[in-house]
């Protein structure tokens, strides 16, 4: 399964834009990149997918380099309520399966 | 987006009995998926339940355990059988959504475990 790496945990004060990067090199032309992202005591919620061209919306932005091995979802001004372990995560297509890695948690300071 | 619904949402369960997750979609869904999320850790993807056909399992995960229901396409069940306490864990439900951008999944609450 085509696998994706993040840090385990990034910061950002509140208000601030937030960069959150993820690997993906071994990812296939046709693999939809997916972020997601689970709040404290709740399933998992979309935030945002993409497939070669940056997407944007209500929630955030996703770059994806041109290789499309690396990807960043980018949160345009951080609050306290986006607090919460974020997860980039492949549709490996053919496959029909959608595993998930480790997440980096994000603190949002006040 | 699907509108997931699971039941129990919390239960807490004796050593060696079995427990049956029922997870309701509010549209019809092709694919559906089940995960196990244990304390402090990632999802991991305990099976695929396609309508009308058997469950597809990952690696470390069995029928005899986890036996899945899929009758039509609104309605799913998973049942964690013989408990233990490592067993105690969130228990998700997931639904795909097929469309032209590509498709997305959806979570319900999860369904959150003790066995004691």
């Amino acid at each position: 399964d085509a696998k994706t790496t993040q840090p385990n945990s990034m910061e950002s004060n509140e208000e601030e834009p937030v960069h959150l990067p993820c690997n993906h090199s071994t990812i296939s032309g046709t693999d939809y990149i997916h972020w997601y992202r689970q709040l404290p005591s709740q399933g998992p919620e979309y935030v945002i997918h993409g497939l070669t061209s940056n997407v944007n919306n209500r929630m955030a932005s996703l770059a994806i380099a041109e290789d499309r091995k690396s990807s960043t979802l980018i949160l345009h001004r951080a609050t306290l309520r986006d607090a919460a372990v974020y997860y980039c995560i492949l549709d490996t297509s053919g496959t029909y399966k959608y595993i998930f890695g480790t997440g980096t948690r994000l603190k949002v300071l006040a | 987006s699907a509108v997931i619904s699971q039941k129990p949402s919390r239960d807490i369960c004796q050593r060696g009995t079995s427990l049956t997750i029922q997870c309701q979609v509010d549209s019809q869904v092709t694919m559906m998926f089940w995960y196990r999320q244990q304390p402090g850790q990632s999802l991991t993807l305990i099976a695929t339940a396609n309508q009308g056909s058997e469950a597809t399992y990952e690696s470390g995960f069995v029928i005899d355990k986890f036996p899945i229901s899929r009758p039509n396409l609104t309605f799913s069940t998973l049942t964690v059988s013989n408990m233990s306490p490592e067993d105690s864990s969130i228990y998700l439900c997931s639904v795909e959504e097929r469309r032209y951008s590509g498709n997305t999944i959806y979570f319900g609450e999860g369904s959150w475990l003790t066995v004691v």
